[in-house]
């Protein structure tokens, strides 16, 4: 069936590093495919999406890129901050009535 | 625009005792979904529902209920608490194969 596999953490990086998330998912369909972010205490919010092929989704400094050809989507920052510490959820949808698939999240911590 | 609201915010229950949670979403969307969040884990999702008088089982749905009697609420029922209930609960809403919207989560806490 549909599924998502994101790295495991927790990734603890320094400030100013350089961020990747791994995302896979299954070749099923033709999905969407998001980020989001939960920040501490908070409900999850969308970080970014791509809903086709070859698509890159934007936002606050993070990249991914919808790969077919691997069945990726991997997460990318060039420059963390320590306000980037949250989990992150990679996820897909497929067309009809089947709900979101959510990995498992990964959590990150920015350290100063 | 309130987008997803959650009500109540916390809870504290004892085992055996019933409650709504309420989800009401201003958003016009057909889908809504209910999932748990325990600590240091994943969503698991309970139930959900692809438009008003429908709702369907998602991956944990033992112990709970929902009803979707108006297109803008859903809610998700506990008819007897168990202390394997306690957990972060979320709701969500979303248009057709589209960005979900989170609310802001109920912390329930079952003795």
């Amino acid at each position: 069936g549909d599924s998502v596999t994101q790295m495991e953490g927790p990734v603890t990086l320094s400030e100013e590093a350089f961020l990747t998330i791994n995302c896979t998912y299954t070749a099923t369909g033709y999905p969407s495919l998001f980020w989001y972010v939960q920040y501490p205490g908070e409900g999850l919010q969308l970080l970014l999406k791509a809903t086709k092929a070859d698509d890159k989704g934007s936002n606050k400094g993070f990249e991914a890129t919808y790969r077919k050809e691997t069945t990726s989507f991997h997460l990318e920052k060039g420059s963390v901050q320590v306000s980037d510490s949250a989990v992150y959820f990679c996820a897909r949808i497929n067309s009809g009535n089947t709900p979101l698939v959510f990995g498992k999240g990964t959590r990150l911590s920015v350290i100063a | 625009n309130a987008g997803v609201t959650q009500t109540p915010k916390f809870r504290v229950l004892k085992t055996g005792q019933s409650m709504t949670l309420l989800c009401a979403q201003d958003m016009n969307h057909e889908y809504m979904y209910w999932y748990r969040q325990d600590p240091g884990m994943g969503l698991r999702l309970i139930h959900y529902s692809v438009g008003e008088g429908t709702t369907a089982k998602g991956e944990v749905p033992d112990g709970y209920n929902v009803s979707r009697l108006k297109k803008q609420n859903f809610l998700l029922g506990l008819e007897s608490a168990a202390p394997s209930q306690t957990s972060v609960y979320f709701c969500a809403s979303q248009k057709f194969r589209d960005t979900q919207y989170f609310g802001p989560g109920t912390r329930l806490t079952v003795l």
